[in-house]
């Protein structure tokens, strides 16, 4: 079965760090580029950042540009996201998702991890 | 990055046709993907490349595109229908985009 699960989040500071995890099983990870996704409570669906299959294209939204990090261990089955200087508006459920094969679309999403900023 | 714009809900009685439209500068160069969401659970993608359908995506599902606009159709409408739709985009630069999201409430 082709399966994302995500893990890693919690309740963290304003200008704190956390760093999610997302294991992959049931496809071969390394033929695929991955996604974060998040949704605030209540709110819609915003892209995050981008890894293509060998992290050789990287993309961020300009809401995290300069304090997330994506990356990935192919070995591992396993994307990564890091978050520094978190504030507030962070606040989100943060799902990972791979991208269709050549296209665009996110065709498999995992169940979420939920990412509280909060003092 | 650019905005796709989509109405915020659409009502529709069992049986009958719903429609969820998404507007944005570039869709006439880009492909659009549509995804449901129903409370607590994760998206799921219902049509990708503007018309094409994932396998076990019921038929009443369709989708179309004409200029800037996109849209997808929900034909016979159902109950379990009812959930949140989300219209997605990318630009040149490698980013992607979400439309702002629409609520379809089966009376």
């Amino acid at each position: 079965e082709v399966q994302l699960v995500e893990s890693g989040g919690g309740l963290v500071k304003p200008g704190g760090s956390l760093r999610l995890s997302c294991a992959a099983s049931g496809f071969t990870f390394s033929s695929y580029s991955m996604n974060w996704v998040r949704q605030a409570p209540g709110k819609g669906l915003e892209w995050v950042s981008s890894i293509s299959s060998s992290s050789s294209y990287i993309y961020y939204a300009d809401s995290v540009k300069g304090r997330f990090t994506i990356s990935r261990d192919n070995a591992k089955n396993s994307l990564y996201l890091q978050m520094n200087s978190l504030r507030a508006e962070d606040t989100a459920v943060y799902y990972c998702a791979r991208d269709q094969f050549t296209n665009d679309a996110f065709d498999i999403w995992g169940q979420g991890t939920m990412v509280t900023v909060s003092s | 990055s650019y905005e796709l714009t989509q109405p915020p809900s659409v009502s529709v009685s069992p049986g009958q046709t719903a429609r969820i439209t998404c507007s944005g500068d570039a869709l006439p160069k880009q492909y659009a993907y549509w995804y449901q969401q129903k409370p607590g659970q994760a998206p799921v993608l219902v049509i990708y490349k503007d018309s094409e359908r994932p396998s076990g995506i019921p038929e009443r599902f369709s989708g179309s595109s004409s200029g800037t606009t996109v849209t997808l159709t929900i034909s016979g409408v159902q109950a379990e229908d009812e959930a949140d739709y989300y219209c997605q985009s990318a630009d040149s630069s490698g980013t992607r985009v979400f439309g702002t999201g629409t609520k379809v409430t089966v009376l």
